[in-house]
């Protein structure tokens, strides 16, 4: 139980064009989810709060137009990196809360961005 | 603010030796701890968490870790390392409905 998936789990692409990441609760539902970007060697950093039927919440500095979330339902967000360039590669996570859990995040396995 | 701190970068243990990671945390009041391991160019697992109740938790792959709440601390613990278990681990907490916040991660190494 309680597993995230995300689509693709490996992306390269040229500069100036957007990416679609997806995440996936498949065995629970999740009216939040979280997306995080994870530098090599580093923690994981916070992006922002999707939260279903409504706007996601944006960490301070990470710019919502740059950065797409969708929720549209229960099991399903989607991060869009728009005209991405280099400095946007980057490993990024995403994580789901069970909505009879709500103490609890379970992460997908992670995207791995290079935009050249 | 909510804070976690993991004191060492790096953990290096004997196959079939205790192993201790090493975590504390800066917050007021009651504390939800997590820990989570990470292995390479993969998201991150749920090993156990502590919400309330017994201090001495128990998780996945036979890790366990202690809340220790005059110390600020949630070590995790295994008395048996795997090479198997050599991974990036991170505790993170919390706190008062805040997001969870990561420590920096300790990787671990568990030598042959």
């Amino acid at each position: 139980g309680a597993v995230v998936s995300q689509h693709p789990s490996w992306v390269i692409c040229k500069s100036g064009t957007s990416v679609k990441i997806e995440c996936r609760s498949l065995d629970f539902q999740a009216t939040t989810m979280f997306w995080y970007r994870q530098f090599p060697k580093q923690s994981l950093m916070l992006m922002a709060t999707s939260n279903e039927g409504s706007k996601a919440t944006y960490e301070q500095g990470v710019e919502k137009d740059k950065f797409l979330i969708n929720h549209a339902s229960l099991t399903l967000s989607t991060l869009t990196v728009t005209s991405a360039h280099p400095e946007d590669s980057s490993f990024y996570i995403c994580s789901a809360r069970n909505d009879q859990d709500q103490e609890t995040q379970y992460f997908g396995p992670g995207t791995r961005l290079l935009v050249l | 603010a909510q804070s976690v701190a993991q004191p060492e970068d790096q953990v290096n243990v004997a196959e079939g030796n205790p192993l201790t990671v090493k975590c504390t945390y800066s917050v007021s009041g009651n504390p939800y701890l997590f820990w989570y391991v990470q292995y390479p160019n993969r998201g991150l697992q749920f090993l156990l968490k502590y919400i309330t109740g017994d201090n001495l938790v128990k998780g996945s792959y036979g890790f366990e870790a202690e809340f220790n709440k005059s110390q600020t601390s949630f070590h995790l613990k295994k008395p048996s390392a795997l090479v198997s278990d050599s991974a990036l681990y991170f505790c993170a907490v919390i706190w008062a409905g805040n997001m969870l916040t990561f420590g920096g991660g300790t990787r671990l190494m568990v030598k042959p």
